[in-house]
This record gives C-alpha cells, sequence and structure tokens, in this order.
C-alpha cells in the first residue's frame, strides 16, 4: 500500500516554462487536495476535488491547472512558471469530508 | 469566510513540562477541526480530529486537544513535552458546508532537554 505517491519530489524550472506535478493514491479516495507550503506561511489550498470529473478552485488558484480524469491521479499543471511559484506542493487524499489527509511526501519547485 | 489561526509562530518548553499550542477558527456553520505534525522534510502526519460528541479529544503520542464552541478554540495539549515532540504544528478547519480543508500557519514546538 504506497498511499500518496507525488513526483517528481525535486524540479528547477525557468521562468515561462511548463510542467505537471503527478499525484496518484491507491486507496480509493474521493477527496484530493493540492496545497503548497511556503515559509510562515502555511500550507495555502490550490484546487481540491471531490470526485472524478469534478475539481474546485482553493485559495491560491492563479497559475494552476488541474484534472481529475481517474479516482487515482490528480495531476497539478503549470502553464508559465515564474518565481512566485517557488514552493514545495503537497498532495492530500481523505475518504470522507470527517477523515483524515494522508499527504505525499512533498514537491519541491524552484523558478529561476 | 472560512479561516483559522495560530496566533504563535513558536513555543518552547522544557521536557517534561505540559505543552500547549494554540488555533482559533472560524466558520458559518459548524466546524471539523484537525491537528497535524510536520517533521523536517517531510509530509504532514494526522494528530487528532474533533467532528463531534466530547470537547475533549485524544490522539495520537499522548496529545490531546479541547474544543471551546464559545471561544471558536481548538488548543493542542499535551501533559508532558518529549524532545522527540519537536516538530512544526498545522491546525486545520473544515466548514461543514465545505469541503475545502483550511490550514493555519503553523506553529514551530521546541522542547528543551
Amino acid at each position: 500500500n504506497a498511499g500518496v505517491t507525488q513526483t517528481p519530489k525535486f524540479r528547477i524550472l525557468k521562468i515561462g516554462q511548463s510542467m505537471t506535478l503527478q499525484c496518484t493514491q491507491d486507496m480509493n479516495h474521493n477527496y484530493m487536495y493540492w496545497y503548497r507550503q511556503d515559509p510562515g506561511m502555511g500550507l495555502k489550498l490550490i484546487y481540491y476535488s471531490v470526485g472524478a470529473g469534478i475539481t474546485d478552485k482553493g485559495e491560491v488558484p492563479n497559475g494552476y491547472n488541474v484534472s481529475r480524469s481517474t479516482t487515482e491521479d490528480f495531476p497539478l499543471r503549470l502553464e508559465l512558471a515564474a518565481p512566485s511559484q517557488t514552493s514545495v506542493y503537497f498532495c492530500a487524499s481523505t475518504v470522507l469530508a470527517t477523515g483524515e489527509l494522508f499527504f505525499g511526501e512533498g514537491s519541491r519547485l524552484t523558478v529561476l | 469566510a472560512q479561516s483559522v489561526a495560530q496566533p504563535e509562530d513558536q513555543v518552547n518548553v522544557a521536557e517534561g513540562n505540559p505543552l500547549t499550542v494554540k488555533c482559533t477558527y472560524s466558520v458559518s456553520g459548524n466546524p471539523y477541526l484537525f491537528w497535524y505534525v510536520q517533521y523536517p522534510n517531510r509530509g504532514l502526519q494526522f494528530l487528532l480530529k474533533y467532528i463531534t460528541g466530547d470537547n475533549l479529544v485524544k490522539g495520537s503520542y499522548g496529545f490531546e486537544a479541547e474544543f471551546n464552541k464559545s471561544q471558536t478554540s481548538f488548543h493542542l495539549k499535551k501533559p508532558s513535552a518529549l524532545v522527540s515532540d519537536s516538530a512544526l504544528y498545522f491546525c486545520a478547519v473544515r466548514d461543514v458546508n465545505t469541503d475545502k480543508l483550511i490550514f493555519g500557519t503553523g506553529t514551530r514546538l521546541q522542547v528543551f532537554p
């Protein structure tokens, strides 16, 4: 049971490049979330999904896109990378709205 | 708007002493409240949650939290701190009317030997 798997763990991008952060969970969870963590700012919700085919914006969605074509996968896409998107990104999932979140190990992104 | 506040950036406590990490929240409906812990270079781990029922909730590693509706607080406590408890602690809240789970800014707990 792998839980929540994020790839890549580290990535350096140039300004204007695009990339996708992958997130996969094998627990058949309906709810999935993407957060970014900046020093002193806690975790900010980027996008979330309550099931396949359903996504919604969180607190800081600008500059990001997501899709949820399957229950297992919830990729996060950065279309035009900017230095402000330098952060650590966490994917998480849960089976119920009242349930605990299971987090991936994080993806550290640097935009230069 | 849904929000959660952790007023202390850092809490320092001596090993063996009781510890408290504070959290207050704001939601339009009834809250679901959570505490998570993060160790260096790792994802967050679940400690405990309040959904309904008893105001005192017990969780992992000897931690507990008290839900206070009138003060809109959900402080994390432990009777006797360990050096190994040193980590970053996050409070989170979900409004029953939404599926958004919002986190606080985190409190760094430092336990000194």
